[in-house]
């Protein structure tokens, strides 16, 4: 098993709305990742998780709560969005957090109303 | 802050032809780097990747080239087909303090005509 899956796909919240996004692997990896995607943009890396703690937050608001509850599970919990939140929200896994290679789900598609 | 950015955002190739996706690198640090092509509504996708200790490396159609000196690299596509019309980003892994980073590149474009 070589995939990186999360679930949902799309997903339409409204600002006052509480959801949260999820992301699963069983590649064995160690080190998990959220990237942020907006249209015709890179990934921006949100979170970086390493053997099940937070090793990097880079300067994500509080309105996004990484939560890593086992070395093959990593959600995104979703509180009090804007509108300019909506974007493409990718997980990502590797080996570790060294130098190999980062494999990508497919994103769930965000849209803040 | 350093960053990884491509030379150009569209690059339109005959079908059969060779392509060369370019992409410049300013962090001397990094000592990894991996090329991604994105369709459509999925995800970014591995296709090569290289470490600072090499210059060249070969995958099937696909090679990554790497020039130090001036931090550049590319991507080279034999026999481009329809099938790789997509975004393609180059992205550097360089250690910090805090731990290794994936950094993107700004994406180029790659379309494929018939």
């Amino acid at each position: 098993d070589t995939e990186v899956t999360q679930t949902p796909k799309h997903l339409v919240m409204g600002m006052t709305n509480k959801k949260s996004l999820k992301c699963e692997q069983h590649m064995g990896h160690r080190a998990m990742y959220w990237y942020k995607q907006k249209a015709k943009k890179p990934p921006e890396l949100m979170f970086v998780y390493s053997y099940e703690k937070l090793s990097i937050n880079e300067s994500v608001p509080s309105r996004f709560s990484p939560e890593c509850p086992n070395s093959s599970l990593l959600n995104l919990h979703l509180h009090a969005l804007q509108p300019e939140d909506s974007a493409l929200y990718l997980c990502a896994s590797s080996h570790d957090a060294g130098n190999t290679e980062a494999f990508f789900g497919q994103g769930t598609r965000l849209t803040v109303v | 802050g350093e960053s990884v950015g491509l030379h150009l955002p569209t690059l339109s190739v005959q079908e059969g032809d060779n392509s060369i996706i370019n992409c410049a690198y300013s962090n001397s640090a990094s000592d990894y780097f991996i090329w991604y092509k994105q369709e459509s509504g999925k995800g970014p996708q591995f296709i090569i990747d290289i470490r600072s200790n090499m210059d060249k490396r070969q995958g099937q159609r696909v090679t990554v080239l790497l020039n130090k000196t001036v931090k550049h690299l590319s991507l080279q596509i034999a026999a481009t087909q329809p099938g790789d019309s997509a975004v393609y980003f180059c992205a550097e892994n360089s250690p910090n303090n805090a731990g290794n980073m994936l950094t993107f590149g700004g994406g180029t474009r790659l379309m494929v005509k018939p």
